[in-house]
């Protein structure tokens, strides 16, 4: 069964420039996550989707971040203009609604904004 | 409000060493899910195991054992008879029933020599 799939793997960009990141998560995952992991830390959740609704968007800049998730299965995150502070990895994670299931993550999308 | 410490940034062992990652936690809730993942310089976060609060049952998995204690809150991780593959960033996580996503510590990052 496949896992998470991300694309693009890795993006470089110049600053104030738009960039998009496409996520397909696992079949069947009703939940979906996207998390942005700077250097050296652990991922810090923007956004997560029960199916096409956002339930949980609090972490996400808004002013400059945007998702979606139109028919509850592939999700885009955008970001529009980048800005240097926003070179991370952003990955994308999916699971089966409910509490305790597990998370599974993508292998993520590396961003450098020069 | 959730936190996870990891206050080991760094370790270094020699193949065939056991070696203990320290995971703790903090959270109001009840009823919460504990999460251990591997990252490897691909950058995948790979599940390795979950725990829910009410089963402080010790778990062993081939190499790979993790002990919860909950009146420390504590979940730590030992891998025995260290190998070289065994060099990743792991990852303690905690998910409350409240907020259905994960909160992650900094990660420790296990460098095996061989």
């Amino acid at each position: 069964e496949a896992g998470v799939v991300q694309s693009p793997r890795y993006k470089i960009i110049e600053k104030k420039q738009p960039v998009a990141f496409w996520c397909n998560p696992i079949s069947g995952h009703n939940t979906l996550y996207w998390y942005r992991q700077n250097l050296g830390q652990g991922p810090e959740l923007l956004i997560r989707y029960e199916n096409e609704e956002a339930v949980d968007d609090s972490q996400l800049p808004k002013d400059r971040f945007s998702a979606e998730r139109l028919k509850g299965v592939d999700s885009t995150l955008k970001i529009q203009p980048a800005e240097l502070g926003d070179s991370a990895v952003y990955l994308c994670a999916s699971s089966e609604t409910g509490a305790g299931n597990t998370i599974y993550f993508g292998e993520g999308s590396w961003l450098t904004v020069v | 409000a959730q936190k996870v410490t990891q206050a080991q940034t760094e370790i270094s062992v020699v193949e065939k060493e056991d070696v203990t990652l320290d995971c703790v936690y903090e959270t109001r809730d009840t009823t919460y899910y504990l999460f251990w993942y591997k990252q490897p310089p691909s950058g995948e976060l790979v599940f390795l195991i979950r725990r829910n609060s009410f089963d402080e049952q010790n778990e062993i998995s081939g190499r790979y054992s993790w002990n919860f204690q909950k009146s420390t809150s504590s979940f730590n991780f030992t891998i025995t008879a260290s190998q070289v593959v065994d060099s990743a960033v792991y990852f303690c996580a905690l998910k409350a029933t409240g907020r259905r996503a994960l909160t992650f510590g900094s990660g420790t990052r296990l460098q095996v020599q061989p």
